[in-house]
This record gives C-alpha cells, sequence and structure tokens, in this order.
C-alpha cells in the first residue's frame, strides 16, 4: 500500500502525559498537513510542511503542541500535557506542489484523554 | 470564524434518489472548492473538486454545482446506492496559501436500498 499511513491508529492517555503521533506520506509527496477532526466536525488544518520547513500554524495550534519533519518525509505530532479537550481525530495529510495537488488523508490516530 | 457553512448535517435518501448537498462560504480569495468522502474509521477522500471559472463539473453520478455571484456550490449524487452511504464535506482553499482546506461541518448521508 503506497497510501499516507499513521501510528497508531488509537492512544488512550491520562491528562498531562506527552504523546507523540508520526504520519507516513506518500513517497513523493513534498508536501505534508496535520489536521484535527472532533466529531461531528470537518477537519480542521494544524500545520503544514514543505518538505522539511513548516510553513504555516493555526492559532489552534497552542505551545503544548509541537510538529517536525525533520528530513522531508515522516512528520512527528506531539502533544505535550494533554488536556481532555485533546480527545480527537488527527488526520495526516500529503501532496504535490505540482500537477495533482490534491490532498491524500491517512486513516487518522484517534486520541482519547482520560 | 466559521467560512464554509454545509448543509444539511443529515440527509436520507432512497436507492435511486438524488442527493443534494449544499455549501456556502464567505472568503472570497477561495478559489478551489474539493469534495471529501469520509467512511466510518477512514481518512476523507477526495471524491470531486472545482474551480470558479466553470459553473459546473461532472463526474459519473457525482456533480458539482458552483454559483460565484452567490458564493454557494452543491454537491448533486445522482442514482443514489447504498454505497453511498458516508460523511460528505465541502471544503475550500486560496491561492495564496494553497493546500490549507477549510471544510465544512459534514453532512451524514444514508442511502436506503
Amino acid at each position: 500500500d503506497t497510501g499516507v499511513s499513521q501510528d497508531p491508529r488509537h492512544k488512550i492517555t491520562k491528562r498531562g502525559q506527552n504523546v507523540t503521533f508520526r504520519c507516513d506520506p506518500i513517497s513523493e509527496h513534498n508536501r505534508l498537513y496535520w489536521y484535527r477532526q472532533t466529531l461531528g466536525q470537518g477537519p480542521e488544518f494544524l500545520t503544514y510542511f514543505q518538505n522539511e520547513a513548516q510553513l504555516e500554524k493555526s492559532r489552534l495550534l497552542s505551545d503544548r503542541f509541537s510538529a517536525e519533519r525533520p528530513k522531508g518525509s515522516f512528520s512527528t505530532l506531539e502533544i505535550q500535557r494533554t488536556e481532555q479537550g485533546d480527545s480527537a481525530m488527527y488526520l495526516c495529510a500529503s501532496s504535490k506542489t505540482s500537477g495533482d495537488e490534491t490532498q491524500y488523508f491517512g486513516p487518522g490516530t484517534r486520541l482519547l484523554v482520560l | 470564524q466559521q467560512q464554509v457553512k454545509q448543509s444539511p448535517q443529515s440527509l436520507i435518501v432512497q436507492k435511486g434518489g438524488i442527493s443534494i448537498i449544499n455549501c456556502a462560504y464567505e472568503n472570497t480569495a477561495f478559489d478551489y472548492f474539493p469534495w471529501y468522502q469520509q467512511f466510518p474509521g477512514k481518512g476523507p477522500a477526495l471524491l470531486i473538486a472545482i474551480r470558479p471559472d466553470v459553473s459546473e463539473k461532472k463526474e459519473g453520478r457525482f456533480t458539482i454545482s458552483f454559483n460565484k455571484s452567490a458564493k454557494q456550490f452543491s454537491l448533486h449524487i445522482m442514482d443514489s446506492q447504498p454505497g453511498d452511504s458516508a460523511t460528505y464535506f465541502c471544503a475550500a482553499t486560496e491561492g495564496t496559501s494553497y493546500g490549507k482546506l477549510t471544510f465544512g461541518q459534514g453532512t451524514i448521508l444514508t442511502v436506503h436500498p
């Protein structure tokens, strides 16, 4: 399968703990995006990278959130000191910057903060 | 600020019927309007997309109608099938930050056999 993959698919954690999610984009895609989706809502943009450069961050991305894409390939999203309000589906997407610029989404990581 | 409003929240149609989902946007800089389909436990998948230089785009049973002056666009699913039962999201993005999608709230479509 050459689609976008995310790991883990599910994460249960206690409030105050740190969590880290990983996204592996489609291999030739140089753009990578993170979105958050809560129940009954559409995905909300968090941040995006072009290669290793983080080009935009949403105001939704508090100081407790950090994202990296160190070598322009996979990306990690870390949430420090998790809160119950962080419970959501975290979606990763990737795209090219020319030709077909469609964003292809991964299956998501569902986070539950107890 | 909710920039893309989607309606209805849920929709039930009979097999063979027409499903219509509507979206309205506020940001006149938006210039790309995709529709995504999402099944439970899966990420959204692109269904069809349109740019504002055309008023309609058709791909198989799926058609987007676009009204630039009204800042509205809609998805029509002809001959709806039970396999179309999913959540549908409209979205929009602008050229200056191409790729940062702003999504509507979603419509849960149920097609009865």
